[in-house]
Parts: structure tokens; sequence; C-alpha cells
């Protein structure tokens, strides 16, 4: 069993607050990976980071923020939530020369009002 | 870059029968396939995986087979059980494998009828 942990599970709030999606783990991965998915369908990579201090974006543009000022810590940011932004987000980890398999949460189902 | 198509997109089987899950990618240089399951309410999780080094991989009813020639790679479960029921996505690593990005498919939602 992977030990990555995303908080909180549900959220839901109104336009214009500012949220942070926490997601750690306990494996000392180096890489950390946020999909955003709507429920049964395509995962959609947003950020990913190859270590401590390194951030990308990915391949669907968000206006999510993210850091990695430690390695088993990589929370999401939305400074000013919009019902667009209404989805499941899922974050993941791997680790190892060859980066191995991605391990993944539970998500955090958000709700924008 | 990378692409992954993934078919069917909806399978509906009785239990005990075999369900058989595809995928194609686009990229040769790509070395790594995993297949993952999700329940749910829960994030995916890996059920089995493949390198580009070996064709077949079996674990108890659960088995994926990869043509490298063909650029395809394919979920097979035998068997299948209600418990089997869930949406089921095929990735591959995006060459070169050092940034650990994979790029998933579509999705098959897999219903196991009892």
């Amino acid at each position: 069993e992977a030990d990555i942990y995303q908080t909180p599970r549900y959220l839901v709030i109104g336009t214009g607050k500012k949220i942070t999606l926490e997601c750690s783990q306990t494996m000392g991965h180096d890489k950390m990976y946020w999909y955003q998915q709507d429920p049964g369908m395509e995962l959609h990579l947003i950020h990913y980071s190859y270590g401590v201090n390194s951030t990308e974006k990915g391949d669907l543009s968000s206006e999510s923020t993210v850091s990695r000022i430690r390695t088993e810590h990589f929370p999401l940011t939305l400074e000013s939530a919009r019902p667009s932004h209404t989805s499941q987000y899922l974050c993941a980890s791997s680790g190892g020369q060859d980066s191995g398999p991605q391990h993944f949460g539970d998500g955090t189902r958000l709700s924008i009002l | 870059g990378e692409n992954v198509e993934q078919h069917p997109s909806t399978l509906s089987v009785q239990e005990g029968d075999s369900a058989v899950i595809k995928c194609t990618y686009s990229d040769s240089a790509s070395n790594y396939f995993p297949w993952y399951k999700q329940e749910l309410g829960k994030g995916p999780q890996l059920i089995i995986d493949i390198r580009s080094n070996v064709g077949e991989k079996k674990d108890q009813r659960i088995a994926v087979t990869l043509n490298k020639t063909a650029k395809h790679f394919s979920l097979h479960i035998t068997e299948t059980q209600p418990e089997d029921s869930a949406v089921y996505f095929c990735a591959a690593r995006d060459p070169p494998g050092n940034t650990g990005k994979l790029i998933f498919g579509q999705g098959t939602t897999l219903q196991v009828k009892p």
C-alpha cells in the first residue's frame, strides 16, 4: 500500500476564496504530480516536480500554482476559486532512478459554488 | 510527444467471462507501461505493469501483453468477478523517462454482471 495522503477529501467553498490542497508522501519519492480529473474520465497532468525547489507546468493549463519546499510535501493553491475549478484533484509520486510506477492518493473532490 | 489511445470506452461482461482492454501508443521510445484500476471515490491503483524488454506478464487473473512492433499493449482479465468492476487506465511513460511523466489513455469502464 502506497503512503500518499491528500487533504481535504471533499471541499465545498464559495467563489473567490483562496484554497490550498495538501499532498504528502512518506516514501521519500523525488517526483510528485498533480492531475485534474472529472469523475471516471481522463487524467490531465497540471503540475509536476522533479524534487525540492523544482516545479513544472503539465500538459493541461491550470490557474493553480504549486510549491515544493520539502521532499514529502507538494501543495496546490488556487488564489481565487471559480466554478470552472470544480473537479477532482489527484496527487501522485514516483521514485527511483527510472522513476518506477506512480502511486496515487485518493484525491480531493472540489466544488466551487 | 507521446499519445495513448484506449479502447473500448465501456465494456460489459458476465461474471466468469474474460475482459480485454487495448491501448496503442505513438512513441517507439516509450519503455514502461502500467495499468491502473480506479474504483469509485478512490485514486487509481497500480494493478500490473510491463517494461519493453518483455512481451507478457501475468499476476493471477490479470495479464498484460506488449507488441513493440505494432506499438500496442493489452490488459487481460480472466474469470471476471463483480469486484473487478471499475475504470481501468493504461499509460505509457513519456520518453526519455527521467521525468517519470505518464501519458494516460482515456479510460475503460468495466462492468461485470453477476
